[in-house]
């Protein structure tokens, strides 16, 4: 069974550039998350996903972030514009439902210039 | 808010020998689940080993076992019999009744050969 697939692995942008994260959870996992990891330290969740409904996106930072799951299946998190501090490691997770285990993908790591 | 504390941010161990990694956290809820993720070089987070903590019995997984001190707030994993391929970031977490998961900033395990 194929594991989350997160893509693009690595993204180097300017400041001010605008930026795109895929993930397409484990087949049948209706809960899908995005976290954000800062060098150095633990994961952060930024927004979660029950099917296509954000149920919990406190964390994102929605001047500039925004997130979509389309027929919930993949999702995309796209941060419009940039900024130095958004240098981090972006998670995206899923799990059947919302108690249940959560497989992580291996991460974008994004470092912005 | 719950938080997640882990005091050690480095550990190293001898092959063969037992490893154990501290983790504390504060909450006021009583149902609560308590987790340790491994988080290789590579960065795929692989879940490690669950608690509930409604369940008295410490929780174990072939070479991984816990201490679950529920009065004390305390989730020590212990680690017998070390393999150079336990060598990676440790992360304990915490998911409370609202089913926001809550990481600690890691501990960094390496082991000698």
């Amino acid at each position: 069974e194929a594991g989350v697939v997160q893509s693009p692995r690595y993204k180097i942008i300017e400041k001010k550039q605008p930026v795109a994260f895929w993930c397409n959870p484990i087949s049948g996992h209706n809960t899908l998350y995005w976290y954000r990891q800062n060098l150095g330290q633990g994961p952060e969740l930024l927004i979660r996903y029950e099917n296509e409904e954000a149920v919990d996106d406190s964390q994102l930072p929605k001047d500039r972030f925004s997130a979509e799951r389309l027929k919930g299946v993949d999702s995309t998190l796209k941060i419009q514009p940039a900024e130095l501090g958004d240098s981090a490691v972006y998670l995206c997770a899923s799990s059947l439902a919302v108690r249940n285990e959560q497989f992580f993908g291996p991460g974008t790591r994004l470092t912005v210039l | 808010a719950q938080t997640v504390t882990q005091s050690q941010p480095e550990m190293s161990v001898q092959e063969a020998e037992t490893v154990t990694l501290s983790c504390t956290y504060d909450t006021s809820e009583s149902d609560y689940y308590l987790f340790w993720y491994k988080q290789p070089p590579s960065r795929q987070m692989i879940l490690v080993i669950r608690q509930e903590a409604y369940k008295q019995q410490n929780a174990t997984e072939n070479r991984f076992s816990v201490n679950f001190q529920k009065a004390a707030k305390s989730f020590s994993l212990k680690i017998s019999d070390s393999q150079l391929g336990d060598a990676a970031m440790y992360f304990c977490a915490y998911q409370s009744s609202g089913d926001k998961l809550t990481f600690g900033t890691g501990t960094r395990l390496a082991v000698r050969p």
